[in-house]
């Protein structure tokens, strides 16, 4: 089966412009979730989708990201105005059922550069 | 105090050395442990979990858990250059989310 997929690979963009970063997950996974690496840190979660639904967003920083998730099938995490603390590796993750105790799968990354 | 603790390393070691890769966690509630790999440009791919106390034993790898000392261990036997990479311990926190340790890097030198 294909994997989770993530585009762009890497992605260089100026403070104060805005990226959007696609995510699909494998088919028929109903959980997505986003999760985010700044330099130096640990991966630490930013959302978590069951289908289309936000099922926990805790982990958004602040009101400058939004994440989507059409019709279940792919999500999308827009930020805008983007900052330089914004960049990292945003990992994206998917489940067919929880995660929470058998782990998900992961994609290769987007790694966002804010200059 | 963060939720899980891991040294970051780097960790160098000649093939076929035993790996000992350790995490410390604070919360004695935490029931799984996970150990993820993640080869360099590539995302965490799951490598074994544990539920409770005790070993857990997959071919060259063995993850244990020491509860009275919130302390996890990964071992790798007979190390290989293939099983370079990061390493990061994994506990579930509760519906789906995980805190993770930051990982530490390992090479294995032909």
């Amino acid at each position: 089966e294909a994997g989770v997929t993530q585009f762009p690979s890497h992605s260089v963009i100026e403070k104060g412009q805005t990226v959007t970063l696609r995510c699909d997950p494998i088919s028929g996974h109903d959980n997505l979730y986003w999760y985010r690496r700044v330099m130096g840190k640990e991966i630490k979660f930013l959302l978590h989708f069951v289908k289309e639904s936000k099922q926990d967003e805790s982990g958004m920083p602040n009101n400058r990201f939004l994440a989507e998730r059409t019709g279940g099938t792919y999500s999308t995490l827009k930020v805008q105005p983007a900052e330089l603390e914004d960049s990292g590796v945003y990992f994206c993750a998917s489940s067919q059922g929880p995660g929470g105790v058998y782990g998900y799968t992961f994609g290769s990354g987007t790694r966002l550069t804010v200059v | 105090q963060k939720e899980v603790e891991q040294d970051p390393g780097p960790l160098s070691v000649p093939e076929g050395a035993i790996v000992s890769l350790n995490c410390t966690y604070s919360n004695s509630a935490f029931q799984y442990f996970m150990w993820y790999r993640q080869y360099s440009r590539k995302g965490p791919e799951l490598l074994m979990y544990t539920y409770s106390s005790g070993n857990k034993e997959d071919g060259r790898f063995t993850a244990q858990v020491d509860k009275s000392s919130k302390y996890i261990s990964l071992f790798i036997r007979d190390s290989q250059p293939s099983d370079s990479a990061t390493y990061l311990c994994a506990i579930p926190k509760g519906g789906n989310q995980f805190y993770f340790g930051t990982g530490t890097s390992l090479t294995v030198i032909p």
